[in-house]
Formats: C-alpha cells, structure tokens, sequence
C-alpha cells in the first residue's frame, strides 16, 4: 500500500508570496495533521482535520491556513511568506488506531 | 521550559552497542507515547508506540514508559550503522491529538 504522499518536494519562494502544500493520506485513514520542522528541532504541531472538519490548531499565525477535501486529502496554505517560514512542512495521516504517519515531507525554502 | 526535553546528542557509539535514548515530559496529562526515527531529510518513521507505564518490546527495540516520573526510554540493541539518525519522542494526551514532539537525538553508530 501506498505511504502518504507530499507535493511538492522541494520548492523556492520569495518574501511575501504566497504557498500551498498537498498531502493524500494513507488509503482508509481520514485524518490528516500537519506540522512544521525547523532545521534541528522537532515537528511542531500546526493543524489536524478529520473528515473535512478542523480539528485542532497550533500556535500559528493566520497565514496558515489548511482545508480537507471530501476524499480525506488536504492542503496547507501559507500567504505572505516571512524568511522564518522557512522549513519542512509534514503531513501525517492516521485511522482507527490513532497512530500518525508521516509522508517524506516539502522542503520550503524562502528567500 | 518545553514540554517535552530530549538530550540533541549527538550519541556516537560503536556498531553492536546498546544505544540508550530518554526524553522527560512535564505534562501528566500525556498518555500516549512514540518513538520515531527520522533520517537526513526525510519524514518521521513510526518505530515504538506505548499508552502504559512498563516495557514494549519489537525486535531489537524496547520502549520503556514511567508515568510516575514522567520519564521515556527507548533501547536499540545490537546496534548497526544504519541506525544512524535522528530519533525523536512524541506524545499526546488522549488517541486522536496533536502529538508533541522532544527536540531529536542525533545518533551516529560506527562500523
């Protein structure tokens, strides 16, 4: 079976753009969580959803912004990127066990 | 003072080793507990998941809980080269929440 999937890989933006982020989980699973890792530190927790409905949110600004669709993939969503942005940006997906699963991630670069 | 320290390493130690890894929570309301092992630019790998006090053990690896003195370990025996990587510890206070993360512990095992 297929693992939960990210796109893009790798991207470059510029201060004050504008990036969305997708993510399909694991076939089955409906909940998708999203979290920030800066270079050297843990994940940090920036939104779960579970079927389409949000269902915690971290300690972000609004800039951040994420919504399921109704086949349980989701997309992250960062306007007016600062240089602090800057990141690996996960997705996890889980099920019934409530075990999270992390996709390879999208590596953000802004400039 | 974060919610959840984990020493940053890096722990260097020869190939067939025990390699021993703790972090420690402040808060009590955290009930479940992971492991994860996270590669160079990679995403988090699921390795160990416990919700009670006491040993899980899967293969060369054994995951110790204690409630009491809010303490986690995690045991790789018979360690090999490429369990080279960082490991981090999670947790969450109840199945379907966010999951906390310690900082990683970067560990390089030795041929």
């Amino acid at each position: 079976d297929a693992g939960v999937t990210q796109s893009p890989t790798h991207l470059i933006k510029t201060r004050g753009q504008h990036v969305t982020l997708r993510c399909s989980p694991i076939s089955g699973h409906k909940s998708v969580s999203w979290y920030q890792q800066v270079l050297g530190q843990g994940p940090q927790f920036i939104f779960q959803y579970y079927e389409k409905e949000e269902r915690g949110r971290g300690n972000f600004p609004d800039r951040f912004s994420a919504r399921q669709f109704p086949n349980y993939s989701s997309e992250l969503n960062v306007n007016a990127l600062l240089l602090g942005d800057s990141a690996l940006y996960l997705c996890a997906s889980s099920g019934r066990t409530y075990e999270q699963y992390f996709g390879p991630g999208t590596r953000l670069t802004v400039t | 003072q974060k919610e959840v320290e984990q020493d940053p390493g890096p722990l260097s130690v020869p190939e067939g080793a025990i390699v021993s890894l703790n972090c420690t929570y402040s808060n009590s309301a955290f009930q479940y507990f992971m492991w994860y092992r996270q590669y160079s630019r990679k995403g988090p790998e699921l390795l160990m998941y416990t919700y009670s006090s006491g040993n899980k053990e899967d293969g060369r690896f054994t995951a110790q809980v204690d409630k009491s003195s809010k303490y986690i370990s995690l045991f790789i025996r018979d360690s090999q080269p490429s369990d080279s990587a960082t490991y981090l510890c999670a947790m969450r206070e109840g199945a379907g929440n966010k999951l906390t993360f310690g900082g990683g512990t970067r560990v390089l095992v030795k041929p």
